[in-house]
């Protein structure tokens, strides 16, 4: 089975910008693995930000950002806000199965 | 209001079954794939399984192929995962997940694993 690799962890400071990757053991992540990205607050369930690389849901702040990036998929974040902080997951698909990445846990501060 | 409940999680003992629900409200769940994630405590997401609109199709991770299946009642508006020979690494809270691009989450249920 593939590994998505992500940073473990990421600071940024309040108002600041910070992107946060995904990788594939496989090779380039591409639109065709269909990457997604959700953020998880502490004691919360997981909430959809992007889907299929780059595509927002009606709540996804608009200083979030999907992208494709040096062969990886990409979130960024543009001016952070305390609310932020939360842990982020990306998510790719290899054929019809679906690969977690392990997280970045996104400090603002 | 959309909501995805799941129920169904416990203490079972190795080697056990559960029977996990996903009932959907609010939305027509029937039309869109439905997944089951979980996370294990303290550790990061994993994808475990889906199951398409009419339960025709069905994928699995490699960790639970041959021990849990994916079901679905449309006519309950809910999915099932059915966990056989469960193993302490199941631990974990399962989450289903539905509508238009994984739009809508459950809260989890808690499955435990131990003697």
């Amino acid at each position: 089975q593939a590994v998505v690799t992500q940073e473990p962890s990421l600071t940024v400071s309040p108002g600041g910008t910070v992107t946060l990757t995904c990788g594939s053991s496989t090779g380039s992540v591409t639109s065709g693995h269909y990457p997604y990205w959700f953020q998880q607050r502490p004691g919360q369930a997981p909430r959809t930000l992007i889907y299929e690389t780059s595509n927002k849901h009606s709540w996804t702040p608009a200083r979030f950002s999907g992208s494709l990036l040096g062969g990886k998929a990409a979130l960024t974040l543009s001016g952070a806000q305390p609310e932020d902080e939360a842990d982020y997951y990306c998510l790719v698909f290899y054929s019809a199965t679906g690969v977690f990445g392990g997280g970045t846990k996104l400090t603002v501060l | 209001e959309v909501r995805l409940v799941e129920s169904g999680g416990g203490l079972v003992q190795p080697g056990g079954s559960l029977r996990l629900s996903c009932a959907a409200s609010g939305f027509n769940s029937n039309i869109y794939w439905v997944t089951w994630v979980r996370q294990a405590p303290g550790k990061g997401l994993e994808w475990v399984a889906k199951i398409n609109q009419d339960g025709s199709e069905n994928y699995y991770v490699d960790s639970v192929k041959g021990r849990f299946t994916i079901s679905r009642d449309s006519a309950k508006n809910s999915v099932y995962l059915q966990m056989n020979s469960l193993r302490d690494e199941d631990t974990a809270v399962y989450y289903c997940t539905s509508g238009g691009e994984a739009a809508y989450w459950g809260q989890g249920t808690l499955v435990t694993v131990s003697s």
